[in-house]
C-alpha cells in the first residue's frame, strides 16, 4: 500500500523566515496531495492542495510543489509569522486500483515560529 | 450551518464494552471517512466510504466496523474496545473522493 514519509518532524524558525517541509509517497496511482493544519486543540483543515497534472501551486505565502517522477511533493511558506505555528500533515490519494480513495497522511511536522 | 458533528466528544469506557462513535454530515457529500490520530504517527484512516453502501478498509481497520446506510452518517463501531484504540478520532467528509475534506471536532476515546 501507499507509505508517505514526512520530514522534518519538527522545525523552528524565526518570524520572516521561509519553511519548507517535504513529504515523499511510493504509489504511482496517487494524484491528488492536500496539505493540512492542525492548530493546538482543533481539527484538521486545509491550506492548500495540488493534483498530480500540475507541478506548482501558489496561495499568497504559501506554495506548493510536486515532483511526480521523484515522487515527492514539498510545502513552502514565505514570511512565516507567529500564527502559521501548528501541526501540518501531508496526504496522498490514491487513485488506482484496489485502493482507489484511500488518503494515506504523512506523520505530521510541527512548525514553530519564534517572534 | 455546513459541518460534520461527531459524538460523543469525549469518552472513557472500559475494555470489551462495544461503543459506537456518530458521525453526521449536513452537506450531501459522498465521500465519508474516519481518522484515528496518535502523537508521532500523525493521521491514520481506518475505513472510507464513497458512497452510500460502499465502504473500505484504510491502513488500520482492524478492531473497528462501519456503515453507510444513509448518506448523512457514518458510525464507527468498536465492537470489543481495547486499551491500544484509546486516541483521538476524526470523522471527516469531501463533497467527492480527492477533495477538499471537512473534519469533524474530534471524539477522545479512553479505553482502560
Amino acid at each position: 500500500g501507499e507509505n508517505v514519509e514526512q520530514h522534518p518532524s519538527t522545525l523552528s524558525v524565526q518570524e520572516g523566515d521561509s519553511a519548507v517541509i517535504k513529504c515523499t509517497y511510493s504509489d504511482s496511482a496517487s494524484n491528488y496531495f492536500p496539505w493540512y493544519k492542525q492548530e493546538l486543540g482543533k481539527r484538521p483543515q486545509l491550506i492548500i492542495d495540488i493534483r498530480s497534472n500540475v507541478g506548482e501551486k501558489k496561495d499568497q505565502r504559501i506554495a506548493v510543489t510536486l515532483n511526480k517522477t521523484a515522487k515527492h511533493f514539498s510545502l513552502h511558506i514565505t514570511e512565516t509569522q507567529p500564527e502559521d505555528s501548528a501541526v501540518y500533515f501531508c496526504a496522498a490519494f490514491n487513485a488506482g486500483g484496489t485502493s482507489y480513495g484511500k488518503l494515506t497522511f504523512g506523520q505530521g511536522t510541527i512548525l514553530t515560529v519564534h517572534p | 450551518e455546513a459541518q460534520v458533528t461527531q459524538n460523543p466528544r469525549y469518552l472513557i469506557t472500559v475494555t470489551g464494552k462495544k461503543l459506537t462513535v456518530t458521525c453526521s454530515q449536513n452537506m450531501n457529500h459522498e465521500y465519508m471517512s474516519w481518522y484515528r490520530q496518535d502523537p508521532g504517527l500523525g493521521l491514520r484512516q481506518i475505513y472510507y466510504s464513497m458512497n452510500v453502501e460502499v465502504t473500505d478498509k484504510g491502513d488500520v481497520p482492524e478492531g473497528y466496523k462501519v456503515s453507510r446506510k444513509e448518506k448523512r452518517n457514518f458510525p464507527l463501531i468498536l465492537e470489543s474496545p481495547s486499551p491500544n484504540q484509546t486516541s483521538l478520532y476524526f470523522c471527516a467528509s469531501s463533497v467527492t473522493a480527492a477533495t477538499v475534506l471537512t473534519f469533524g471536532a474530534g471524539s477522545r476515546l479512553t479505553v482502560l
